[in-house]
């Protein structure tokens, strides 16, 4: 079994839906991460979260929302989603904050 | 100017020569470096990191830093065509606010 499992893998939705991503992790792994992945973009950080009580936002944290309801899980929010989220998104995980990152499998999501 | 700067290629090596990568990034503060491998459509899985300056090898990949110069850069000796893929480079700090920046990576194509 997969160490970091993302659910949904695919999911394709419309314009002003609410869609929740989701991440659980076995590492055992305090921190957890969300990105986003965008063709010439790179990778950029979404949200972080140090620990259940540290949550943090990254680079473009506008239009999405996290929640960490255990150490093992963290999940992703869109609350309208638009177009211009379309995108694959990617959890990690990590033991320290200068450690590594171990990713998921990733979701596609297309918003239409 | 970016923060962690590559080329995006295509990097065309022949099978068997030595594929060399490099990334630069702008923070001195940088802590620690990553290398990340990506296949088309897959999430980055870690190739090597590195901390301090030198060289750190394993296997066939050697990473080199060179904070002076602020340069980070990957060899892939011996570069076989299951090398082909995205190579991502991320720059971590976290002195006040934590940063994780990936690098929009190197495409690394090596011929059969």
């Amino acid at each position: 079994d997969a160490d970091v499992t993302q659910t949904p893998r695919n999911r394709i939705t419309k314009t002003g839906k609410r869609i929740m991503l989701e991440c659980s992790q076995t590492k055992g792994h305090d921190r957890m991460y969300w990105y986003r992945q965008d063709p010439g973009l790179g990778l950029r950080l979404i949200y972080y979260s140090f620990d259940v009580k540290d949550i943090n936002k990254g680079e473009i944290s506008d239009g999405y929302s996290v929640s960490r309801q255990a150490q093992a899980k963290f999940s992703l929010s869109l609350e309208s989603a638009i177009p211009n989220q379309t995108a694959l998104y990617f959890c990690a995980t990590s033991q320290t904050a200068d450690q590594p990152q171990h990713f998921g499998d990733g979701t596609r999501l297309s918003i239409l | 100017q970016k923060e962690v700067e590559q080329n995006s290629g295509p990097l065309s090596v022949p099978e068997g020569a030595i594929a060399s990568l490099n990334c630069t990034y702008s923070d001195r503060g940088s802590q620690s470096f990553f290398w990340y491998r990506q296949y088309s459509g897959k999430s980055p899985e870690l190739i090597m990191f590195i901390y301090s300056n030198g060289d750190k090898e394993d296997g066939r990949f050697t990473a080199q830093l060179n904070k002076a110069s602020q340069y980070v850069s990957l060899l892939i000796r011996d570069s076989q065509p299951s090398d082909s893929a995205t190579y991502l480079c991320a720059v971590n700090w976290d002195s006040g606010t934590y940063k994780y920046i990936f690098g929009t990576g190197t495409r690394l194509k090596v011929l059969a």
